[in-house]
């Protein structure tokens, strides 16, 4: 039963464009996510994240997007750079439970 | 500061043999979670340990698999009798014990069960 989905395994954007990845979750007793960033023979490491009593939050090039009632979340990436090709994991938890649950991973690649 | 180490980087190993797995976490970092990926699958929970409290151990795939943690700091993820879909890399977090504290990963080691 995976709660956390990311349904695109891979995305190409041109850089300077928009990068928007997207994650679904079907657990509503999640009010913390995250999105994490992977490179090649690296942990992942942490980018953003945002508490369920938000619907935005902006970190630089960086902003998250979460729609509770649809129970998803978007991550968007603007301008694209070169650097932001990797793999994203979107990520998930749930009060009092510190645990989290990832989707399996979307591909970013940039095209410069 | 030393982030998250873990060792060794990678491990092959022969089905059957037992392995241990060993993470040092962040100093300071109360909180401690292995996870692993899986070939084209996502981070699979496996332990989390949290100060003196008993861990939660509900995503461990089969009673082959156990973790510890020493003096609240070093843990050491062991496989008994491995088998080829225990092939994966072995991912450590570490996190401060805060609410919705963001969790850092360490490198990983990658097994591989021949």
């Amino acid at each position: 039963d995976q709660q956390v989905k990311q349904n695109s395994p891979s995305l190409s954007v041109q850089e300077g464009r928009i990068s928007i990845l997207n994650c679904d979750y079907t657990n509503s007793m999640f009010d913390y996510f995250l999105w994490y960033k992977k490179y090649p023979a690296e942990g992942p490491t942490f980018l953003i994240s945002i508490s369920s009593i938000k619907d935005k939050n902006e970190d630089g090039r960086f902003t998250v997007f979460l729609n509770k009632s649809a129970k998803h979340l978007s991550l968007h990436i603007v301008p694209s750079q070169p650097g932001d090709s990797a793999v994203y994991f979107c990520a998930a938890s749930a009060f009092g439970n510190e645990k989290l649950t990832f989707g399996t991973g979307t591909r970013l690649t940039i095209i410069p | 500061g030393a982030g998250v180490s873990q060792s060794p980087s990678n491990k092959v190993t022969e089905k059957g043999k037992d392995v241990e797995l060993r993470c040092d976490p962040i100093s300071g970092h109360t909180a401690l979670y292995w996870y692993r990926q899986s070939l084209g699958q996502g981070l699979e929970f496996l332990i989390y340990f949290q100060g003196n409290s008993a861990p939660d151990k509900s995503g461990l795939p089969s009673d082959r698999f156990s973790a510890e943690r020493t003096g609240g700091s070093v843990s050491t993820l062991t496989i008994q009798r491995t088998q080829q879909e225990d092939s994966a890399v072995y991912l450590c977090a570490s996190s401060p014990r805060v609410a919705g504290a963001k969790q850092f990963f360490g490198p990983g080691t990658r097994l591989t069960v021949l």
